[in-house]
């Protein structure tokens, strides 16, 4: 079955620092898509990113980047320079074709991201 | 461009009551599906609907439907509510086929039962 573990309950920095988020994800399908979502206090879920199986090539879009590795199952985000309006919760997740259906992610528990002055 | 609206806001219930919600596609969205999030966890797939039916489910017990109209919105109701039922219920969007694309959410309905 496809589970997404994110170990890190909270996290507080201090704005500027650059901040990074684990991910660890399990699935028995060869294909599938990794994402990450951002949930600020109004509870709307804003996509982020994503990466799918069959690219490892690591990118920076911004202040965002990610580490997607397969060898280890980790999808890891970091925001780099954060600021304070980036404190939000933010959620890893896994869609794969065994599961079927493009709607059926599988979310983990989320990380509370708090960037203070 | 209007996303995903639902719709109320918030709802507080008694246990044993049924309650409705209500959802709006992202304009060009064609399917909608259903997520429960328990306060501190991550959101857990409810159903999907598309043309009118239910495509997928998740592990949720018949309590749970939904229904899909033509103009693609869609509601979610809960019988019996328990007090487990409180949660933030997410509606998202999609366009069919396009199953890699990220989904749409709304800001959710926050349900109380009391």
């Amino acid at each position: 079955a496809q589970k997404v573990t994110q170990a890190q309950t909270e996290i507080s920095v201090v704005e500027k620092e650059d901040v990074t988020l684990d991910c660890v994800y399990e699935t028995r399908d060869t294909t599938y898509y990794l994402f990450w979502y951002k949930q600020p206090p109004s509870g709307e879920l804003v996509f982020l990113i994503r990466r799918n199986s069959f690219d490892e090539q690591n990118e920076i879009s911004g202040r965002y980047s990610w580490n997607f590795q397969k060898s280890t199952s980790s999808f890891n985000f970091t925001i780099t320079a954060s600021q304070v309006v980036d404190s939000a919760v933010y959620f890893c997740a896994l869609f794969d074709i065994l599961t079927g259906g493009g709607n059926k992610l599988t979310f983990g528990t989320g990380t509370q991201l708090k960037v203070e002055l | 461009d209007a996303g995903v609206t639902q719709s109320p806001t918030h709802l507080i219930k008694t246990r044993g009551q049924q309650v409705t919600l209500r959802c709006s596609p992202k304009s060009g969205h064609d399917t909608v599906s259903w997520y429960q999030q328990a306060l501190g966890q991550g959101p857990q797939f409810i159903f999907q609907y598309y043309e009118e039916e239910e495509r997928q489910r998740g592990n949720f017990p018949d309590r749970f439907s939904g229904h899909q109209f033509p103009n693609y919105s869609s509601e979610l109701n809960v019988n019996a509510l328990l007090l487990g039922d409180s949660a933030l219920y997410l509606c998202a969007s999609s366009r069919q086929g396009a199953w890699n694309s990220p989904l749409h959410f709304g800001n959710g309905t926050r349900l109380t039962v009391t």
